[in-house]
């Protein structure tokens, strides 16, 4: 049930773009996206739900392919406090009582150098 | 003010002890969560209460016990310490059960000697 997100680790310099792929075997509810930077806890980013929509915050956004089971997240002209790993979190779509949860990807460690 | 708080921050013990780890928010919320994320950043859910129930149990052994004493606290016991429990444990919450941000708090590093 655990999501797969790829790539596993991305190095960008300053300004690049990057994109982080989740994706599920299972269909989904919803799709959250979480980023930690190191030695801190995981921060909300947004979260999609199914009807494949797409959000955007700042430079980031996201988008939910409810057919495909996956979702991208979208990093535009990446600052270097973009830095962190990124997680995926995706709740199942027939979830009930004890399926309430959030099963979270391995991450994606993105690095920005200047 | 902090919305979702943890103690301690750092816990290093021997294996075979019995600690605790307290969680508290002040956001209202009903729903909280224990995570453990390992050594290799896998953050794995164990517990969630809403409204003081337990509603995921997940296969976690049963020297850990949660308890909740009331919507806003979230405590984690754990009896006789493994050395593979040695991990982060972050406390959370959200409003809801379903499809709703969760606020993580710092975590705490424990470290089992």
């Amino acid at each position: 049930q655990q999501p797969v997100q790829s790539p596993q680790a991305v190095i960008l310099r300053e300004g690049e773009d990057a994109v982080i792929n989740c994706s599920s075997s299972k269909a989904l509810y919803s799709v959250h996206w979480y980023r930690q930077k190191h030695g801190e806890a995981p921060v909300f980013l947004m979260i999609l739900l199914k009807g494949g929509e797409q959000k955007g915050h700042d430079k980031i956004s996201a988008s939910f392919n409810e057919k495909k089971q996956q979702s991208s997240l979208y990093l535009t002209a990446s600052q270097l406090s973009y830095s962190g790993t990124y997680f995926c979190g995706t709740e199942l779509i027939n979830s009930g009582g004890s399926n309430y949860k959030l099963t979270f990807g391995k991450g994606t460690l993105l690095t920005v150098n200047p | 003010d902090t919305a979702v708080s943890q103690t301690p921050k750092y816990l290093v013990t021997q294996m075979g002890n019995d600690k605790s780890i307290k969680c508290e928010q002040n956001l209202g919320h009903d729903t909280m969560y224990w995570y453990k994320q390992d050594s290799k950043k896998f953050l794995k859910i164990m517990f969630s209460y809403n409204n003081k129930e337990l509603i995921i149990n997940e296969t976690v052994p049963n020297r850990f016990s949660p308890k909740s004493p009331d919507k806003a606290h979230l405590n984690l016991h754990i009896n006789s310490l493994e050395l593979g429990d040695s991990a982060v444990y972050f406390c959370a919450s959200s409003l809801r059960t379903r499809t709703d941000t969760q606020y993580f708090g710092p975590g705490t590093r424990l470290t089992v000697l």
